[in-house]
C-alpha cells in the first residue's frame, strides 16, 4: 500500500504567490518524521523542511511552512512568495520510527510563472 | 568539504558489463543508504548499512551488492549490466538521535546501452 501520497503530479504559481504542495501519508507507527525534498533540474536532492510527529507547532523555514494534520494525516508543503528559482521537483517522505529508511511520495513538478 | 559525495557522476556502459559507484561521507553518521531514482523520478530504497552491517536489503536483483568497508564508505557494485538498470542512484547517510536528518549525495546517473 502506499504510504506517502502525492497527488499533484504538476503545478503551476505565479511568482511572488504562495503555492501548496499536498501529500498526504499512512503509519499506524505514533513515532514518525515527515521530510520535504526540493530537486531542481540538476538532480540533486535538497533538503527542506522536517516534522516530527511529536512536534507541537508547524515547522517553519524561511519561506517553506509544513502544514501538517495529524489527524487528517497531512503535511502539505507551503511555499510564499514564490521565486523563478523554486521551480523543481518536490519530493515529501517519510521515516517510520526512530531510524531507518525514508520512503517517498511520486513527487510534484512545480513551475513558477515570470 | 562535501559532506556526501558520490563517483562517478555519470557512468556510461553496456549491456553485461559490471561497474562500481563509490560513496564517502564526512558527516560521521552511522547509517548509510543506497536510493534508486527511475525515469519517473520515484525513488526507491534499496540498501541500508549500520556501522558497516547490512540492515535494510529491499526486493533488488542479487547483481547488486553494496560493500560498506567502513562507517564512512558505502559502495554499490553491479553485475552483468542490463538496460533496465539505468536511473539515477543517491547514496545518502543518516545520523542517530534528535532530528535524523538525511544527507544525500549529488547522484549518479547510470546510462546502459
Amino acid at each position: 500500500a502506499q504510504k506517502i501520497t502525492q497527488t499533484q503530479p504538476g503545478m503551476f504559481v505565479q511568482e511572488k504567490e504562495a503555492v501548496t504542495l499536498d501529500c498526504t501519508y499512512d503509519t499506524s507507527d505514533p513515532s514518525y518524521g515527515l521530510f520535504w525534498y526540493k530537486q531542481p533540474s540538476s538532480g540533486e536532492m535538497i533538503f527542506l523542511i522536517y516534522q516530527g510527529s511529536y512536534d507541537q507547532q508547524n515547522a517553519t523555514e524561511g519561506r517553506y511552512s509544513l502544514n501538517f494534520q495529524k489527524a487528517r494525516k497531512s503535511a502539505n508543503l507551503v511555499i510564499s512568495a514564490s521565486q523563478l528559482g523554486d521551480s523543481a521537483m518536490y519530493f515529501c517522505a517519510m521515516r517510520e520510527g526512530q531510524g531507518g529508511k525514508l520512503i517517498f511520495g511520486q513527487g510534484t513538478e512545480l513551475s513558477v510563472k515570470p | 568539504d562535501t559532506a556526501v559525495s558520490q563517483t562517478p557522476k555519470y557512468l556510461v556502459t553496456q549491456m553485461g558489463n559490471d561497474k562500481s559507484i563509490k560513496c564517502e561521507q564526512n558527516l560521521g553518521h552511522d547509517t548509510m543508504y543506497w536510493y534508486k531514482q527511475d525515469s519517473k523520478k520515484f525513488l526507491k530504497i534499496m540498501f541500508s548499512y549500520n556501522n558497516k552491517e547490512l540492515i535494510i536489503n529491499e526486493t533488488v536483483p542479487n547483481r547488486f551488492s553494496p560493500k560498506s568497508p567502513d562507517k564512512a564508505h558505502l559502495n554499490l557494485h553491479i553485475n552483468s549490466l542490463e538496460l533496465g538498470d539505468s536511473a539515477v542512484y543517491f547514496c545518502a547517510s543518516s545520523g542517530t538521535g534528535g532530528f535524523y536528518g538525511y544527507t544525500f549525495g549529488s547522484g549518479t546517473r547510470l546510462t546502459v546501452v
